[in-house]
């Protein structure tokens, strides 16, 4: 099946710096790539996503970019704010072995520092 | 709109207790899955069902039991609840496999 690798897992940085994230995967027909944010106590959400046919996509402060070669995708967030402190995750979708499952990576804790 | 809805929110059980998790989306989804998360672990897959009247097995399925009673609702059942089944449990769902999966609330279980 899928095997989603992120790094790192636990990110400091300081308030209006820029935060990357970076995941690897290892199933060359995953062709739907999600990141989520999960505050704490509270249930995952969807910030962005990017489809196979995509090398990169932008959403205000947030950008993912897709290197299928190198199956490699990450998480850029600019001008952090206090607000952006919380565990990101990446995950992968494809019909590896006939599955329908999304396979996430262990998660990022960013931590925005004043 | 209500999405996906999970009870219940808290549970604790004794080991070798049973008990189902329910989960019920009103999106219309064909896909739902069932997660656990553990601390630095992620979210790692329990089943999932692509579909009404089918469910697979995903990464971690090993004491669990689940059933698509309709297209709405996916339940997880524990038939004999071990402490390593101490974990958040989050359903999802979504409409397909380039889809956004939206996620219940969570259900946070702890075994003694």
């Amino acid at each position: 099946g899928e095997n989603v690798e992120q790094h790192p897992s636990t990110l400091s940085v300081q308030e209006g710096d820029s935060a990357v994230i970076k995941c690897t995967y290892s199933d060359s027909a995953s062709n739907y790539f999600p990141w989520y944010k999960q505050e704490l106590g509270k249930r995952p959400q969807l910030i962005i996503d990017i489809r196979s046919n995509v090398g990169e996509k932008k959403d205000q402060r947030i950008a993912v970019t897709l290197n299928k070669t190198a199956k490699h995708f990450s998480l850029h967030i600019t001008e952090t704010q206090p607000e952006d402190s919380a565990v990101y995750f990446c995950a992968a979708s494809s019909l590896a072995g006939g599955a329908d499952g999304l396979t996430f990576g262990k998660g990022t804790h960013l931590i925005i520092q004043p | 709109n209500a999405g996906v809805t999970q009870t219940p929110k808290f549970q604790v059980l004794k080991t070798g207790q049973s008990m189902t998790l329910q989960c019920a989306q009103d999106m219309n989804h064909n896909s739902m899955y069932w997660y656990r998360q553990d601390p630095g672990m992620g979210l790692r897959l329990i089943y999932y069902s692509a579909s009404e009247g089918t469910t697979d097995k995903g990464e971690v399925p090993n004491g669990y039991n689940v059933s698509r009673l309709n297209k709405r609702e996916f339940s997880l059942r524990l038939e004999s609840a071990a402490p390593s089944q101490t974990s958040v449990y989050f359903c999802a769902s979504r409409a397909g496999l380039r889809a956004e999966a939206f996620f219940g609330q969570g259900t946070r279980l702890t075994v003694v």
